[in-house]
């Protein structure tokens, strides 16, 4: 699987965007990059994930380089609930698809 | 659509018995992959299973642990003889048939506390 490498920790006002950077330098060109999150005490929950191309939903917004070895998360206007470790994923692509959770960066949105 | 259960939410076992936690799938995902995070740690991934097979088992721990997904019901992690290091949340997720790009969907986790 290839490796991510995430910012350990990042604040970010209530209201404004986050932008939370992943780098994935290793990844192959069949890998797609998944973001979940882990709010304090509850289960991971899914947020987005992509291949190659920009994607937004109702959650986020999902930013991957043209040579796909780094991408953004942006939360449009984070709100306090967004406050949670958000974990960038690369997906094997093999017999078993489980994902692999590093540490993540640990977001910390302030009034 | 009621996303995936787990049962019991809580439990506490004394050192020396058996744990049984349980996983129902979201409706029509038929893998189950179930996770465990220690305290103040990471999730760490321990078993993949489709019904009425492990598909990896990698991160089980060899001794005392054992999961099934049979054809009927939900999956169970069993943990034989717990001892305090059991203590942690276990999280199961399930998929529908793996190709690439399908979603993984978490439950709300079975903490258990071994005392």
């Amino acid at each position: 699987d290839a490796k991510t490498t995430q910012p350990t920790s990042m604040d970010c006002a209530e209201g404004r965007a986050a932008n939370l950077p992943c780098n994935h330098s290793t990844i192959s060109g069949n890998e797609y990059v998944y973001w979940y999150r882990q709010i304090h005490s509850q289960g991971p929950q899914y947020i987005i994930h992509g291949l190659k191309n920009n994607e937004t939903n109702e959650m986020a917004s999902l930013i991957i380089t043209e040579d796909r070895k780094s991408s953004t998360l942006i939360l449009p206007h984070a709100t306090l609930r967004d406050t949670a470790v958000y974990y960038c994923i690369v997906r094997a692509l093999y017999n078993t698809d489980k994902l692999i959770f590093g540490t993540g960066t640990r977001l910390q949105v302030f009034p | 659509n009621a996303g995936v259960m787990q049962n019991p939410r809580h439990l506490v076992r004394r050192r020396g018995q058996e744990a049984r936690l349980r996983c129902s799938p979201m409706k029509g995902h038929s893998h189950v992959y179930w996770y465990r995070q220690l305290p103040e740690e990471g999730l760490k991934f321990m078993v993949y299973l489709q019904k009425e097979n492990i598909i990896d088992e990698s991160g089980m721990p060899k001794e005392r642990f054992s999961a099934e997904f049979p054809k009927e019901g939900p999956s169970i992690l069993r943990i034989q003889q717990v001892v305090r290091g059991d203590s942690a949340a276990y999280f199961c997720a399930s998929s529908t048939p793996g190709r690439s790009g399908n979603t993984i969907y978490f439950g709300e986790g079975s903490w258990l506390t071994v005392v």
